[in-house]
């Protein structure tokens, strides 16, 4: 079993507010880090897929960053919105399973 | 639909009864995999079925819990003598692994939440 970490474990941010929080993983037979969205009453979403030390990934205003010898992972959401607001997980994956960590949980109020 | 489905979405039932979860992939995904979220807790790998290999049930937390995947393609994950630890939301997620090793997404349904009384 990996031991993926994730802080804090919630956020609560003004509406305009930048974020970030962290998600660590075992750097040892790294693969890939996927970060996913998960919304109330929704399914969660796939954000990122990173592989590469030294990755980063954007989409929107939101952004990854990956270090794979020290075995951490950034998200940054640059101007939050409140329609931001959800649990982002992020997962190690290592013959064929996902390892997830137990989640950053975002508020983000108007 | 082309999502991943899931049935019941919700699911209040009697300790000790006996319970079945669907799950209906995406067409083609060859890769499903089972894992619950209980309360303020991470989601917690069950089982994992690749094709038509053994799947991997390392992740089931004891001998009530047992799936299967018929044809490839739909899964139930079934919860016996049911216990009021059993309580979670259990989520499918199928994947295409055919040529996108570590890179290949998940794609989750939205999840049956489970309640034992």
């Amino acid at each position: 079993i990996l031991n993926v970490e994730q802080s804090p474990q919630s956020l609560h941010v003004q509406e305009g507010d930048s974020t970030n929080f962290t998600c660590s993983f075992p750097s040892s037979n790294f693969y890939a880090l996927h970060w996913y969205r998960w919304e109330t009453a929704k399914s969660p979403e796939a954000l990122f897929v990173m592989t590469l030390n030294g990755d980063e990934k954007k989409k929107g205003r939101i952004s990854a960053t990956l270090n794979t010898k020290e075995g951490y992972s950034y998200l940054y959401i640059k101007g939050s919105q409140p329609e931001d607001s959800a649990t982002y997980l992020c997962a190690s994956y290592n013959f064929n399973k996902f390892y997830f960590g137990s989640g950053t949980k975002l508020n983000v109020k108007p | 639909g082309a999502g991943v489905s899931q049935s019941p979405s919700n699911k209040v039932t009697e300790k000790g009864k006996d319970v079945e979860l669907r799950c209906d992939p995406i067409s083609g995904h060859t890769a499903l995999y089972w894992y619950r979220q209980s309360l303020g807790q991470g989601l917690e790998f069950l089982i994992y079925f690749q094709g038509n290999s053994a799947p991997d049930k390392s992740g089931l937390p004891s001998d009530r819990f047992s799936a299967e995947r018929t044809g490839g393609s739909v899964s139930t994950l079934t919860i016996q003598r049911t216990q009021q630890e059993d309580s979670a939301v259990y989520l499918c997620a199928s994947r295409s692994a055919v040529g996108s090793g570590s890179t290949g997404e998940l794609f989750f349904g939205e999840g049956s939440r489970l309640t034992v009384l």
